[in-house]
């Protein structure tokens, strides 16, 4: 079945810094990959995705790259700001979306 | 863009009873819906895939006596936590997905119940 693993489960990077959280997924398949922002008791928010058409993405500080080949796609984020302290979700999926397990980004200040 | 409402947004029930929370989805038509469960400090696990005017299809583990799904019409998926207990408590959330240049999954505000 579908699975999709998600490293590192903690992140802490000072403000300014890069983060990068790395998946692995198992369907060959898939040709949806996004990437979720989620705040406590809130429902997720999507914050970039990418097809499988292409290897790469870019929304201002927000990139994603995806390595068909090696099952592996990646979030990154650059200039961190404290706003962006929140755990992040992969996903995969053309349907039914099947999440990771969630990274809780930490920005210190 | 596409907006999808749930409702409650919490409820506290008693033990054994039932709840149902509604999913909608406001300005598009979704012949399927999704129902996801998130415990604290975990991630959101796929429950069910809810299908318009059909049985709706559970993930392994999950128990379609105890949570029951209908999907009525296009617009409206309901998921029926029956005798529920405290271990049922955790946070519901359902989504539908819209065809925009590709998939794109739109997902409720969530429900977070508690089972006292």
């Amino acid at each position: 079945g579908e699975n999709v693993e998600q490293h590192p489960s903690t992140l802490s990077v000072q403000e300014g810094d890069s983060a990068v959280i790395k998946c692995t997924y198992s369907d060959s398949a898939s040709n949806y990959f996004p990437w979720y922002k989620q705040e406590l008791g809130k429902r997720p928010q999507l914050i970039i995705d990418i097809r499988s058409n292409v290897g790469e993405k870019k929304d201002q500080r927000i990139a994603v790259t995806l390595n068909k080949t090696a099952k592996h796609f990646s979030l990154h984020i650059t200039e961190t700001q404290p706003e962006d302290s929140a755990v992040y979700f992969c996903a995969e999926g053309d349907d039914k979306i099947i999440f990771g397990k969630g990274t809780r980004l930490h920005i210190l200040p | 863009g596409a907006v999808v409402s749930q409702h409650p947004s919490w409820v506290i029930c008693k033990s054994g009873t039932s709840v149902k929370i509604e999913c909608r989805s406001l300005d598009f038509q979704a012949t399927t819906m999704f129902w996801y469960r998130q415990f604290p400090k975990q991630s959101l696990m796929l429950m069910a895939t809810s299908n318009e005017g059909s049985k709706a299809t559970y993930e392994q583990g999950v128990e379609k006596d105890k949570f029951l799904i209908n999907h009525a019409s296009l617009t409206l998926s309901t998921l029926t936590v029956t005798s529920a207990h405290p271990e049922d408590s955790s946070f519901y959330i359902c989504s539908a997905n819209q065809l925009r240049g590709g998939i794109e999954a739109f997902f409720g505000q969530g429900t977070r119940l508690t089972v006292v």
